[in-house]
């Protein structure tokens, strides 16, 4: 169980164009997902709290117009990376809180986000 | 200021060694997770500890949370090539809350 899905695991794109991430919950309902940001060989960071139904909570320096972020479902929460340019070139990872856990939170295999 | 100090950052060592990995911060955390990670992928979850003092064993795995519950530490007994990977600690403040992540310890185990 605790099976967390990212879709697409790879994307290349152009500088200026869009990117949709998909980050879907098998096997539970989470009413809280969360959104990472990983460079190589360091640690999570964490871009925003995604809540089902209502507004995603973002951390400090993070462009909410940047990374828009959608939970319409207690399994699917999308990150869509706006005008992409070079630098938003990263691993994206969620996670999804499982609503009977205490705190676990359960990761998707990532998203490697290329923008040339 | 990095709430979760992890340590070492990297670690490497020969097949059949022991070592730990330290998690340390001065504010009491509901609970500590641990998970390791492989390239390309993400975390997978190792163990959450809640009470002060626990321990918790998986194999050759011993993770234990300090009695003031602002620390944790993971002990690898022999270590082996497959243990290889970015293990990182994870803790949250307050129930439901965010987790806050340690820096991560890169360990390379070689044969």
């Amino acid at each position: 169980g605790a099976v967390v899905s990212q879709h697409p695991s790879w994307v290349i794109c152009k500088s200026g164009t869009s990117v949709k991430i998909e980050c879907r919950s098998l096997d539970f309902q989470a009413t809280t997902m969360f959104w990472y940001r990983q460079f190589p060989k360091q640690s999570l960071m964490l871009m925003a709290t995604s809540n089902e139904g209502s507004k995603a909570t973002y951390e400090q320096g993070v462009e909410k117009d940047k990374f828009l972020i959608n939970h319409a479902s207690l399994t699917l929460s999308t990150l869509t990376v706006t005008s992409a340019h070079p630098e938003d070139s990263s691993f994206y990872i969620c996670s999804a809180r499982d609503q009977g856990s205490y705190n676990e939170q359960f990761f998707g295999p990532g998203t490697r986000l290329t923008v040339l | 200021t990095q709430l979760l100090e992890q340590s070492p950052q990297f670690l490497s060592i020969q097949e059949g060694e022991n070592l730990t990995v330290y998690c340390n911060s001065s504010s009491v955390f509901s609970s500590l997770q641990w998970y390791r990670q492989e390239p390309g992928e993400g975390p997978v979850l190792l163990v959450t500890v809640v009470t002060g003092g626990e321990v918790k064993k998986l194999k050759r795995l011993t993770f234990q949370f300090g009695d003031a519950r602002k620390d944790s530490s993971l002990h690898i007994t022999a270590a082996q090539p497959g243990d290889t990977g970015l293990y990182l600690c994870a803790g949250a403040r307050d129930i439901g809350g965010k987790l806050i992540f340690g820096q991560g310890t890169e360990l390379s185990v070689k044969p």
